[in-house]
C-alpha cells in the first residue's frame, strides 16, 4: 500500500458524459501527478499540481481539468468523454524535496460506453 | 524530448532463470532512472531507483545500475520466481524540467513458468 488513495476504483459511464475522479496523496506529499494509462498510448503523464498551483502540464486533452485543494487532494475532470477515454487513471505523490520518487495509487478504470 | 525504450515482451522464464530486461532511455539533462512493477490488477509500485550515474538501485532480488555512458538501465534478478510475473516499466525524472513528470517506456511482460 503506497499511502495514495484513488476513487472511484471503477467507472462506467457513457459518451458525453462528465465525470471526477479524486485523489487523495499520501500524507504530508505536496506534488500530485496525474498519468493515463491505455492500451495505445501506454503511461502518459497528464498534470502536476504543488500544493494548490499547477506545475507542469503533459498531454492532456483541453476536455480535461484538474485542480488540488488546501487539504492536497485533488480531482481530475473529464468531460464530453469519448471512447477513446477508457483507460486507467493514476494518480501519484511525492515528498517535498525527493519531488522525482513518485508513489502510485491504485487507479480509477474508467470504461466509456 | 525525453524518451525510454524497453525490450518488448512478453519475456517468459523458467522459476529460476536469470532475468535481464534491456532500457535505455534519451535525456536532455541529468535524469533520475527507475523501474516500476505493475501485477496484474494493481497499481504501479516503485521497484528501484538510481539518482545518478554509476548509481546501483536494488530491492528485492532486483538490481539495476545507471551506466551514463550507454545511456541505460537495465533490470536484472538472478533468479525468478513465479511471483515475480507483472509488466516492469522503466521511466525516468529529468531534473531540467519543470516540474519531475516520469516518462515511461512501453513496459514490458515477464511471465515466469513454474
Amino acid at each position: 500500500d503506497s499511502g495514495v488513495t484513488q476513487t472511484p476504483k471503477h467507472l462506467i459511464t457513457a459518451t458525453g458524459q462528465r465525470v471526477t475522479l479524486r485523489c487523495s496523496p499520501r500524507s504530508g506529499d505536496l506534488s500530485v501527478y496525474w498519468y493515463q494509462q491505455s492500451l495505445d498510448q501506454g503511461l502518459q503523464f497528464l498534470i502536476q499540481y504543488y500544493n494548490g498551483e499547477e506545475r507542469a502540464k503533459g498531454n492532456i486533452l483541453e476536455r480535461f481539468s484538474a485542480q488540488q485543494f488546501p487539504d492536497l487532494h485533488s480531482e481530475l475532470n473529464l468531460s464530453s468523454l469519448e471512447l477513446g477515454d477508457s483507460a486507467l487513471y493514476f494518480c501519484a505523490s511525492s515528498v517535498r524535496g525527493r519531488e522525482e520518487t513518485q508513489y502510485f495509487g491504485p487507479g480509477t478504470r474508467l470504461l466509456v460506453l | 524530448g525525453d524518451s525510454v525504450t524497453q525490450m518488448e515482451g512478453p519475456v517468459t522464464l523458467s522459476e529460476e532463470a536469470f532475468l535481464t530486461i534491456n532500457c535505455t532511455y534519451t535525456a536532455t539533462g541529468y535524469p533520475s532512472l527507475f523501474w516500476y512493477v505493475q501485477y496484474p490488477g494493481e497499481g504501479l509500485q516503485l521497484l528501484l531507483k538510481a539518482t545518478k550515474a554509476d548509481d546501483k538501485g536494488s530491492n528485492k532480488g532486483f538490481e539495476a545500475t545507471y551506466r551514463k555512458e550507454t545511456t541505460s538501465f537495465h533490470l536484472e534478478k538472478g533468479s525468478v520466481q513465479v511471483s515475480d510475473s507483472a509488466v516492469y516499466f522503466c521511466a525516468l525524472s529529468d531534473r531540467d524540467n519543470a516540474g519531475n513528470m516520469l516518462t515511461f517506456g512501453g513496459g514490458t511482460r515477464l511471465m515466469v513458468k513454474p
